[in-house]
């Protein structure tokens, strides 16, 4: 079964450094979004991503975050300068849409992104 | 400020009995409903999905929507111990670019 795939799965960081996390979502899929789970909490939307723009955003996503779908396959987070506060787990997910009712969003693994 | 509220639990059930796991959700408007499963350190993984008011049964889930009192429920028969784990409501808001809320979720056990 297609999957969405990330990576890497573990980024230790120094704060104020810039991280890039990279996913590749399901080939047929044609909405990106990117949440974030910091550890004991819940799943946070970040951002939703369709036709090459941001589609929404959360008052998380400052500044500090961008997103990018370089190629046809890759979609990426970056955080320009990482906070201590930005240490979570961050999910890609995507999905399809079809007229009023909304495909699942799939999720991959996520990578754990720690801030030292 | 759109909502999802779940029992943080733990629901603990013993192995074959029916779980039990309730949502409840702020907006009115909203027209899609997920539940996924997480185990400790993993990534939400969608165990079902529902549009319409009624119940919509898959193998052992069934999930039930009531949009007049805005609460979905997930039922699992014949738990297994391999259920044990958290269980996330999530709601789709479409015009806010398809982005999901997700409940606090609800810590399942199931003993054997």
């Amino acid at each position: 079964e297609p999957e969405v795939t990330q990576t890497p799965s573990h980024q230790v960081t120094q704060m104020g450094q810039e991280v890039i996390l990279r996913c590749v979502p399901i080939s047929n899929h044609l909405y990106f979004y990117w949440y974030r789970q910091i550890l004991g909490q819940k799943v946070e939307f970040l951002v939703s991503f369709y036709n090459n723009e941001i589609s929404e955003k959360s008052e998380i996503f400052d500044d500090q975050f961008s997103v990018e779908r370089p190629d046809g396959s890759n979609f990426t987070l970056k955080i320009r300068s990482t906070k201590l506060e930005d240490s979570a787990m961050y999910f890609c997910a995507s999905s399809v849409r079809t007229g009023y009712s909304n495909q699942p969003q799939h999720f991959g693994d996520g990578t754990r992104l720690s801030i030292l | 400020q759109k909502e999802v509220e779940q029992n943080s639990g733990p629901l603990s059930v013993p192995e074959g009995a029916i779980a039990s796991l309730n949502c409840t959700y702020s907006d009115r408007g909203s027209q899609s409903f997920f539940w996924y499963r997480q185990y400790s350190g993993k990534s939400p993984e969608l165990i079902m999905f529902i549009y319409s008011n009624g119940d919509k049964e898959d193998g052992r889930f069934t999930a039930q929507l009531n949009k007049a009192s805005q609460y979905v429920s997930l039922l699992i028969r014949d738990s297994q111990p391999s259920d044990s784990a958290t269980y996330l409501c999530a709601v789709n808001y479409m015009e806010y670019g398809n982005k999901l809320v997700f409940g606090a979720g609800t810590i399942l056990r199931v003993k054997s």
